[in-house]
């Protein structure tokens, strides 16, 4: 069964305002990864998290990682018009391949 | 630095027409290559992954295959193609496993 599902899937903001996006998988993971992508573009890779790691900070975003739960969040602090995008979580499992879930559209609106 | 160049960035073709996709990596050796298809409002599905030249390995049975030619030139191709070959198909690199991916920004392949 596919992994990395994210919830919700879509999400509506006022630019100012946090987003907040959550992954869930089921089986044991190497790392947890999220990527944006803007419509019609490649994926832009934003944070990786080891599975021995709890929570990891760049810039404006904060990805937080529960193994107990077998899950992980997103957070954007204080979005951007530029933030709109689909966002998606990546998961590495033991055999060593990510794989994506469906993503979250993310607006960001001015 | 890394710089990932994919080519074309949009292609029609007609059912059973052959394809040829190519995927070149600059600044990095012996990188791991992959192959993506991405459905409409879907995640990423892998095709082909390779840790070497001419070692690929496919992760779904299908219409395609791909080829490493080179260490940093990885080539997606088929000999006819199908209506269900459409789609957007996207070629990463990473400098390993358990390393984050690097994306070309993608052909959008329409099959008429």
């Amino acid at each position: 069964s596919q992994q990395g599902e994210e919830d919700p899937q879509a999400l509506s903001i006022q630019e100012g305002e946090n987003a907040t996006m959550n992954c869930s998988y089921k089986t044991s993971i190497n790392n947890l990864q999220w990527y944006r992508q803007n419509s019609g573009r490649g994926l832009v890779h934003l944070i990786l998290i080891r599975s021995n790691e709890r929570e990891k900070h760049s810039g404006r975003l904060r990805v937080t990682l529960d193994t107990s739960k077998k899950s992980s969040s997103l957070l954007i602090t204080a979005s951007r018009a530029a933030d709109t995008a689909s966002y998606f979580c990546a998961k590495e499992g033991s055999n060593y391949k990510l794989t994506f879930g469906k993503g979250t559209l993310l607006t960001v609106n001015p | 630095s890394q710089t990932i160049h994919q080519w074309p960035a949009t292609l029609v073709q007609p059912v059973g027409s052959p394809l040829s996709l190519e995927c070149t990596v600059e600044g990095t050796s012996n990188p791991n290559l992959y192959w993506y298809r991405q459905a409409a409002g879907r995640g990423l599905q892998l095709l082909f992954y390779s840790v070497g030249i001419g070692q690929i390995s496919s992760e779904v049975p299908q219409n395609l295959s791909a080829s490493r030619p080179q260490d940093r030139q990885f080539i997606l191709s088929s000999k006819k193609l199908l209506l269900s070959d459409s789609g957007f198909y996207l070629c990463a690199w990473s400098a390993g496993w358990n390393q984050p991916q690097h994306f070309g920004d993608g052909t959008r392949l329409s099959i008429l």
